[in-house]
């Protein structure tokens, strides 16, 4: 079984600083990690992923994650905070690469101060 | 557009209604899935389908029943046996359904109950 566990469940941040949002997971294999954003009153959308290739993983919006075995994270970052950031951010593990074995983290809501 | 078309936006249930939420994708994907997502909590599975005229339970799929009479549509109904359906359900695509899969979502149908 895997689990994922996103610690903070709200983070704030001021414009233009580092956006850091920290995810765990547990798998008994090589896990496919994911981090997806949701807008207010909106599904989610796929940020980037991880699935084995390089550790350091460039997503859109210049959100980039990076894969460490050896602490079993896969944090979230983003040198500069904009506005246009604040939205809820899930991690999700899978430990097959099967949407249907996905497992979703309990979510980060991210506040961007002006 | 290609999407995820998920109706209606709100949706209020009585008690010992069933109320059915609608799901269409134009992505030409074969497999769709049904979550819940609770304030505060990560997303769960109820039901997931790889193919026309079949469907899996995922995690929480009491209360709830499903149909996939066509590629395109993936209906979920919450039936009267769910005692606590107040959520936001979210439907969501995919095109290949074993190998890093990127989930397409729809927008989401919040559902409460008079």
């Amino acid at each position: 079984a895997q689990s994922v566990t996103q610690l903070g469940s709200h983070v704030s941040v001021s414009e233009g600083a580092l956006v850091l949002l920290r995810c765990n997971y547990s798998s008994s294999v090589p896990p496919y990690l994911f981090w997806y954003v949701q807008y207010p009153n909106q599904g989610l959308q796929l940020l980037l992923k991880y699935t084995s290739a390089a550790t350091l993983v460039k997503g859109i919006n210049g959100f980039e994650a990076e894969f460490k075995k050896s602490e079993t994270s896969f944090h979230l970052t983003k040198p500069s905070a904009h506005m246009s950031d604040a939205a809820e951010y899930f991690c999700a593990v899978t430990p097959s690469g099967s949407a249907r074995q996905l497992t979703f983290g309990s979510g980060t809501q991210l506040t961007v101060l002006p | 557009d290609g999407g995820i078309t998920q109706s209606p936006k709100y949706l209020f249930r009585k008690e010992g209604q069933n109320v059915t939420l609608s799901c269409e994708q134009n992505l030409n994907h074969d497999a769709m899935y049904w979550y819940r997502q609770d304030p505060g909590q990560g997303l769960r599975l109820i039901y997931y389908s790889q193919i026309v005229n079949d469907f899996q339970k995922g995690d929480i799929a009491e209360g709830y029943s499903v149909s996939r009479e066509k590629k395109e549509s993936f209906p979920l109904t919450v039936t009267s046996a769910q005692k606590n359906p107040t959520a936001f359900y979210l439907c969501a695509s995919s095109l290949d359904r074993d190998h890093n899969e990127k989930l397409f979502f729809g927008s989401g149908t919040q559902l409460s109950v008079l």
